[in-house]
């Protein structure tokens, strides 16, 4: 079955760096957008970025743009979320998700890594 | 950007009610709408996609309407495991959006 597994969260200071990953399995990895999505503790759900399956085509939200950057490795299965110059407001866990039946329809989500940005 | 509105924004219903949740679109999108279930702790479900498709496995209670740029969800008898927060998203082309969500409480 499909299995999404996010890893690198932490805390971190304003203005640091930090890099997220996503082992996919259960499914071919290279023939499949993948997706961030985030949700802060206690709000909503927010999209953050997605990649074509090989990787030439990305597009992100304006509240990462310049910021982050999402890329992956289809030889090793594997989704990445580069995220630099992080603010307060980019607290939240960080989903990796794949397209299901369309582009953007998500039928299977990571558990997430918790990002906290704080000083 | 397309955004999405829900409403109500929280509602509070008893077992076995019809309970309806709408989502506005600031452009046309189609039938490009997904409904996704949270419950606390737990990631999205995903419930309905193409604005009325039932994903396989969620019970018929469950069911959506619309085009365009109104949309609505409905769950037609309302059962203690629905307790759950809903979001609806629009997912024609980047940006996805999703809606702030309905927080829908059993009585």
């Amino acid at each position: 079955q499909v299995q999404l597994v996010e890893s690198g969260g932490g805390v971190v200071q304003p203005g640091r760096s930090l890099r997220l990953s996503c082992a996919a399995s259960g499914f071919t990895f290279s023939n499949s957008v993948m997706h961030w999505v985030r949700q802060a503790p206690g709000k909503g759900l927010e999209w953050v970025a997605v990649i074509s399956y090989d990787g030439t085509n990305k597009y992100y939200a304006d509240s990462v743009k310049g910021r982050f950057t999402i890329s992956r490795d289809n030889s090793k299965n594997t989704l990445f979320l580069e995220m630099n110059s992080l603010r307060a407001e980019d607290t939240a866990v960080y989903h990796c998700t794949k397209d299901g039946y369309s582009y953007g329809v998500f039928d299977n989500w990571g558990q997430g890594t918790l990002v906290t940005v704080s000083s | 950007d397309i955004q999405m509105t829900q409403s109500p924004s929280s509602l509070s219903a008893s077992v076995g009610d019809r309970v309806t949740i709408t989502c506005r679109a600031s452009q046309g999108i189609s039938n490009y709408l997904a409904w996704y279930q949270q419950k606390p702790g737990k990631v999205p479900r995903l419930l309905i996609y193409a604005a009325f498709i039932l994903q396989s496995g969620v019970p018929s209670r469950f069911s959506g309407s619309g085009s365009g740029t109104d949309f609505t969800f409905t769950i037609s008898r309302l059962q203690p495991e629905d307790a759950a927060t809903y979001y609806c998203q629009k997912y024609n082309s980047a940006p996805i959006t999703f809606g702030q969500g309905t927080r829908l409480e059993i009585k």
